[in-house]
This record gives structure tokens, sequence and C-alpha cells, in this order.
């Protein structure tokens, strides 16, 4: 059975820092996600990495992908307040794309 | 493109009372998915499809019914509603022939009293 899990599970930062969000699975996977999600709304796709080594970036936002430790992160360079959100992690089940399943969430908040 | 509709985006039922989720996508997508969200708890796969005529069981499947007619439709039916299904219920469609994010509908709040 494939586990996802996100540490930490609640972050509060500065404005202006740097901090990474982990992402680790229990099974053979090289395909994650990662999605955020503002309160109240729905889920909107961030980053989709696809092989050993990848590497996204969008803005302050940088996300890579380790297959053979099974490992992801989310790194975010100088914080700022528009980034507070809960960031999700998803990854497919081996094999097939019809099942995704998620880690249980970062909350981030930025303060000034 | 309209995307993920989900309808109706909140509903309040009483303890015993059934009703249906909505759930059309308009992207000929073959992959749909409910998951509810918890507090706490992330996203959990109620049931998937992965084309019509076709559904499966998630990881919290009780309770929860589903079919799939046509492509575009997939709705999840409470047949007899509890407290412990209050929650948000997120519909997703995904594209099985490139490896692509789920598109998620803009969620369903539900309360049962």
């Amino acid at each position: 059975e494939l586990k996802v899990e996100q540490n930490p599970l609640f972050l509060s930062m500065q404005e202006g820092k740097n901090y990474t969000i982990y992402c680790n699975y229990s099974t053979t996977s090289d395909r994650l996600y990662w999605y955020r999600q503002d309160p109240g709304k729905s889920l909107e796709s961030l980053f989709v990495l696809l092989s050993n080594g990848a590497v996204k970036q969008e803005g302050r936002l940088m996300a890579s992908l380790d297959t053979k430790a099974r490992l992801s992160t989310l790194h975010i360079t100088a914080a700022v307040h528009d980034l507070s959100a809960t960031y999700f992690c998803a990854v497919d089940m081996q094999g097939g794309s019809e099942k995704l399943v998620f880690g249980k969430g970062t909350k981030l908040t930025v303060n000034p | 493109n309209a995307g993920v509709t989900q309808t109706p985006k909140f509903q309040v039922l009483k303890t015993g009372q059934s009703m249906t989720l909505q759930c059309a996508q308009d992207m000929n997508h073959e992959y749909m998915s409910w998951y509810r969200q918890d507090p706490g708890m992330g996203l959990r796969l109620i049931h998937y499809s992965v084309g019509a005529g076709i559904t499966d069981q998630g990881e919290v499947p009780n309770g929860y019914n589903v079919s799939r007619s046509t492509t575009e439709d997939f709705p999840l039916r409470l047949l007899s509603a509890a407290p412990s299904q209050t929650s948000v219920y997120f519909c997703a469609s995904r594209d099985r022939t490139v490896n692509t994010e789920a598109f998620f509908g803009q969620g369903t709040r539900l309360t049962v009293v």
C-alpha cells in the first residue's frame, strides 16, 4: 500500500526566509505532483515531476524529485505573504495513473 | 472550457437522507475520481473510474456508490447519510494517455446533521 508523508504539517515563517517542505513515499513511483490549496478553494496544480532528478521552478517555489530516496522537496525562497496556503504532494501508484495518493498537506503561514 | 464542474457547492442533509453529488468534465478525460477532505487527513480516495462503465473502490468507499455511464459524468451517491460523512468532496479528472496532473472541481461542502 502506497503511503505518502509530508513534513512539517504546519509551518509558520517570516517573509524573506527560506524553507523546505518534504514529501516521502513508501513504494516505487516515478511520478509526483505538488498542489496548492487556498482556504475554502479547490486544488491548483503547481508542479509535475516525472523522473528521477526532475527539478521544476516557478517564482519562489522549486520542486525536486529523488526516486531512489522516494523523496520530493518543495523549496521556498524568500517567502512572501501570498505564498500562505496548504501544499499537498501526491504520488501515482506504480503501473497506473488512475489513483493518486495524497499526503496530509503542509499548512504554510507567512508572516510579515 | 469549464474543466471539472461539481454541484451543488453546499448541502445540508439530515441523517438517513440520500443525495447525489454531481461531477461533470468537458476535457474528454477517461480517469475520474472522488475524494473527501477532512481536517488533518489530506485527501482520501473514495471511488474512481478508468472509463465509462468501469468503477472501483478507493481507500474509503463505505457509504458511497458511483456509476459512470458516460465519459463526462461521474456522480457520487450517498444512500443514507451519516454525520461521519460531513466533509468536503472533490471530484477530479485526468487524461490517461499522458503523465499529467489531475484537475479538480471546486468542491462540495456537505454537512450531515
